[in-house]
């Protein structure tokens, strides 16, 4: 398995700020992702963190609002940009470790914009 | 589209009942895990199951896997409060490239 860390934990911002979300691993893993979750529902994968290369969106989810970055193989930021009250939610980080097959969770950032 | 359709959404119950939770889908998967979370933590996972016909078994809770892959199922014997939470299901397809499809969920509660 695999410890991951975020930070904050929480946040309240101001319509029309950005904040950035840090993930931390305590190992090298192969895939970082990054997952949206509105409380008590089912989480909605945002992009692949790719290693050195710009990460991989899925649809309905934008650079220019979400730029990731993946430095090296432990560590990964998620900025949210221009924030509406619409992203108001929690944000996950998930991990694939070396030679698993499954993903480990970060314990989630939750915002709230005012 | 793939979909993992999870049902109940939300059941409440008293301790000491049994329930359970399914997953169906018209996918096959390669793999399909239980998640489980708590309020203010990330998803938990609590098995993988990968065979057709797979059964496991973690205490009081046991995971099935259905033959042709499609559909699973977590069944609770003997529901405790510490039970409580949102239970979640995905699955990887053989394309997926490790990315999971997701249920939408159960939210579960056992009262004492």
């Amino acid at each position: 398995s695999a410890v991951i860390s975020q930070k904050p934990s929480r946040d309240i911002c101001q319509r029309g700020t950005s904040l950035t979300i840090q993930c931390q691993v305590d190992s090298q893993v192969t895939m970082m992702f990054w997952y949206r979750q509105q409380p008590g529902q089912s989480l909605t994968l945002i992009a692949t963190a790719n290693q050195g290369s710009e990460a991989t969106y899925e649809s309905g989810f934008v650079i220019d609002k979400f730029p990731i970055s993946r430095p090296n193989l432990t560590f990964s930021t998620l900025t949210v940009s221009n924030m509406s009250p619409e992203d108001s939610s929690i944000y996950l980080c998930s991990v694939l470790a070396l030679r698993a097959d499954t993903q480990y969770f970060g314990p989630g950032t939750r915002l709230t914009v005012l | 589209t793939q979909l993992l359709e999870q049902s109940p959404q939300f059941l409440s119950i008293q301790e000491g009942e049994n329930l359970t939770v399914y997953c169906n889908s018209s996918s096959v998967f390669s793999s399909l895990q239980w998640y489980r979370q708590e309020p203010g933590e990330g998803p938990v996972l609590l098995v993988t199951v990968v065979t057709g016909g797979e059964v496991k078994k973690l205490k009081r809770l046991t995971f099935q896997f259905g033959d042709a892959r499609k559909d699973s199922s977590l069944h609770i014997t003997a529901a405790q409060p510490g039970d409580t939470g949102l239970y979640l299901c995905a699955g990887e397809t053989p394309k997926s490239n490790y990315q999971l499809i997701w249920g939408a969920g159960t939210k579960l509660i056992i009262k004492p």
